[in-house]
């Protein structure tokens, strides 16, 4: 059983062009976080989101909207997409409490290239 | 402001040495500080944590990790690496502080066993 997925695990894609990803968990948390990693492997947290509402935005463009239909989901729409925004794009889980002591769980990424 | 830094690239080891990646960390407060796996194509994986309590935790595969609050480090540690551990590691703090602060995560050390 696929605690945390993702779909698709692959996107290619024109520069200009919207397209979303999804992500849904089944692990029962409150909480759910979209990531970024770049071709260094750096990480960096791009929203959160605890019960459906935005708890983290970080400095992203506004073309990146995420959506929490319920708490078992997490998507991402990116308008207007740009070469710079290839990239992995990971999901995580977790479950709030402990003032933020609770590890993440990961999906396994969607890697979108922007030709 | 929060930070972690992982000051190594790259370790290699050998099979069967004891292996060490280093991690220090920056918070205003107390942290929760984390250990990931990230293996190619996948998710990060989490590994181990420290709360609080004992300074030496121990996680999965046999790995473990010491807090030491003097040196604000965190290095993760495990006596006799196998080939199989050769993946990017990841360190990462969160400042108990704040429930709503988020994990920020280090650069990542690639850590390669040879046979």
């Amino acid at each position: 059983d696929t605690a945390v997925s993702q779909t698709p695990k692959y996107l290619v894609t024109q520069m200009g062009n919207d397209k979303s990803i999804k992500c849904e968990q089944n692990l029962g948390h409150d909480t759910m976080y979209w990531y970024k990693q770049d071709s260094k492997k750096f990480l960096k947290i791009m929203f959160s989101y605890n019960n459906k509402e935005l708890i983290i935005n970080e400095t992203v463009p506004n073309r990146f909207s995420p959506k929490s239909p319920d708490k078992a989901h997490l998507n991402l729409h990116i308008n207007s997409l740009e070469l710079g925004d290839s990239a992995v794009y990971f999901c995580a889980s977790s479950q709030s409490g402990l003032a933020g002591s609770n590890e993440q769980f990961f999906g396994p990424g969607t890697r979108l290239t922007v030709l | 402001a929060q930070s972690v830094a992982q000051p190594e690239d790259q370790v290699n080891v050998a099979e069967g040495n004891p292996l060490t990646v280093k991690c220090t960390y920056s918070v205003s407060g107390n942290p929760y500080l984390f250990w990931y796996v990230q293996y190619p194509n996948r998710g990060l994986q989490f590994l181990l944590k420290y709360i609080t309590g004992d300074n030496l935790v121990k996680g999965s595969y046999g790995f473990e990790a010491e807090f030491n609050k003097s040196q604000t480090s965190f290095h993760l540690k495990k006596p006799s690496a196998l080939v199989s551990d050769s993946a990017l590691y990841f360190c990462a703090v969160r400042d108990r502080a704040s429930s709503a602060s988020k994990i920020i995560f280090g650069s990542g050390t690639r850590l390669s066993i040879r046979p």
